[in-house]
């Protein structure tokens, strides 16, 4: 089977920093997405991790450990802006770019 | 710029009914997906297709359909509307079947079947 898990909330101050986990067991991995989706709209990319480490790119960057199961993303410098669901997904093998999605983190970034 | 784009934002049907919702992108995308999003469970896959006339079986087919008879168009029909298909229904579309193409999504549309 297919598990993906993340925090369902997370709050956090205005300027700091916050860590948003993501553990998976999935059939098959080529790959982890982070899309951020502001209230009623489409998700948006944010990062992609294939081999394991750091990737960092301006405020945002996310971490993977293929061997753990368990990425993050780190956002710095909160701004309000930044308020929004942030959704973890697993590429599968097999091509046709299929992914399954966590249930998201909602994220309130406070002043 | 990339756009995904659906037919409607809100839709309101009657249980029984026929739906159809659509998703046009305008990238030459191989692949297109309609997924399904409620509170609590994300994104879920419902079907995709990989080519003009081609479809896969996503994770909840259940009560769906789908039709794509030129590259840029993908349908997502429900047969016969039911209350437990009230939901967000979300359209994405991604380049070939290289592993690291990420997926364009559209606005989405809000389904209530009443």
């Amino acid at each position: 089977g297919q598990n993906i898990d993340q925090p369902t909330e997370m709050t956090a101050t205005e300027g700091a920093i916050v860590q948003i986990n993501c553990t998976y067991q999935t059939s098959g991995f080529n790959g982890l997405f982070w899309y951020q989706q502001h209230a009623g709209e489409a998700p948006t990319f944010l990062s992609y991790n294939v081999l394991d480490g750091l990737e960092e790119k301006g405020r945002f960057s996310s971490f993977l450990s293929r061997s753990k199961g368990y990425s993050y993303l780190l956002l710095k410098e909160l701004q309000m802006k930044d308020s929004a669901s942030y959704l973890c997904a697993v590429l599968l093998s097999g091509g046709y770019n299929k992914l399954i999605f966590g249930a998201g983190t909602r994220l309130a970034v406070h002043p | 710029d990339v756009k995904v784009t659906q037919s409607s934002r809100y839709l309101v049907k009657r249980t029984g009914e026929k739906v159809f919702l659509e998703c046009v992108q305008d990238m030459d995308h191989e692949n297109m997906f309609w997924y399904r999003q409620d509170p609590g469970l994300g994104l879920r896959l419902i079907y995709f297709s990989y080519d003009v006339k081609m479809k896969e079986k996503g994770d909840i087919p259940e009560g769906y359909s789908v039709s794509r008879e030129k590259k840029e168009r993908f349908s997502l029909i429900l047969e016969s509307a039911s209350t437990n298909q009230t939901s967000m229904y979300l359209c994405a579309s991604s380049q070939g079947q290289g592993v690291s193409y990420e997926q364009y999504f559209g606005p989405g549309t809000r389904l209530t079947v009443t």
